[in-house]
């Protein structure tokens, strides 16, 4: 079963609004990662936030983690067009396995 | 952090031909990882490479259909065999950026169509 499940799927705003993106897990996990993809090239990884945090910010991004519902939330503040992307939840379960990768949420931020 | 450099970038294969993708990476790597993202989807981990010792490969994929040579602690090399259609998808390389598992540092990715 998929272990990183976002929604929405696809968002599109307006520059200048901010954009949430969900993440919902099913396992119990160490910390969960928030990684973005531009038009299909490499990830980079933007924030993580350890099983023991709620909340963590950089610079116009905000992470929330609730373990207790197995999600997370990805905030991004003021939103500029060059923030259209891809961006993946990914989770290193307690297990040890690798990090599983969520089905993205592909965010276009129009001019 | 490091940086990690992957060849090609793209490329258009014909049907039962194979590709090699490079990852060089410039720093010394405990362990380097290889993903494939198929069109419109999310990373699947194919395998580790290890250096010195054989790749551990993921459920769903085997070493004949995926070759992995780790020659040093820098380099490391996925085939991609017997191409088919199926085949067409994004292929990264990674490694750990940091603390094991922390977070992990791509390459750019190959993207590989298949005709």
């Amino acid at each position: 079963s998929q272990q990183g499940e976002e929604d929405p799927q696809a968002l599109s705003i307006q520059e200048g609004e901010n954009a949430t993106m969900n993440c919902s897990y099913k396992t119990s996990i160490n910390n969960l990662q928030w990684y973005r993809q531009n038009s299909g090239r490499g990830l980079v990884h933007l924030i993580l936030i350890r099983s023991n945090e709620r909340e963590k910010h950089s610079g116009r991004l905000r992470v929330t983690l609730d373990t207790s519902k197995k999600s997370s939330s990805l905030l991004i503040t003021a939103s500029r067009a060059a923030d259209t992307a891809s961006y993946f939840c990914a989770t290193e379960e307690t297990s040890g396995s690798r990090l599983t990768f969520g089905e993205g949420t592909q965010l276009t931020v129009n001019p | 952090s490091a940086v990690i450099s992957q060849k090609p970038s793209r490329d258009i294969c014909q049907r039962g031909t194979s590709l090699t993708i490079q990852c060089q990476v410039d720093s010394q790597v405990t362990m380097m990882f290889w993903y494939r993202q198929q069109p419109g989807q999310s990373l699947t981990l194919i395998a580790t490479a290890n250096q010195g010792s054989e790749a551990t490969y993921e459920s769903g994929f085997v070493i004949d259909k995926f070759p992995i040579s780790r020659p040093n602690l820098t380099f490391s090399t996925l085939t991609v065999s017997n191409m088919s259609p199926e085949d067409s998808s994004i292929y990264l390389c990674s490694v750990d950026g940091g603390s094991a598992n922390e977070k992990l540092l791509f390459g750019s990715g190959t993207q590989l169509s298949v005709l």
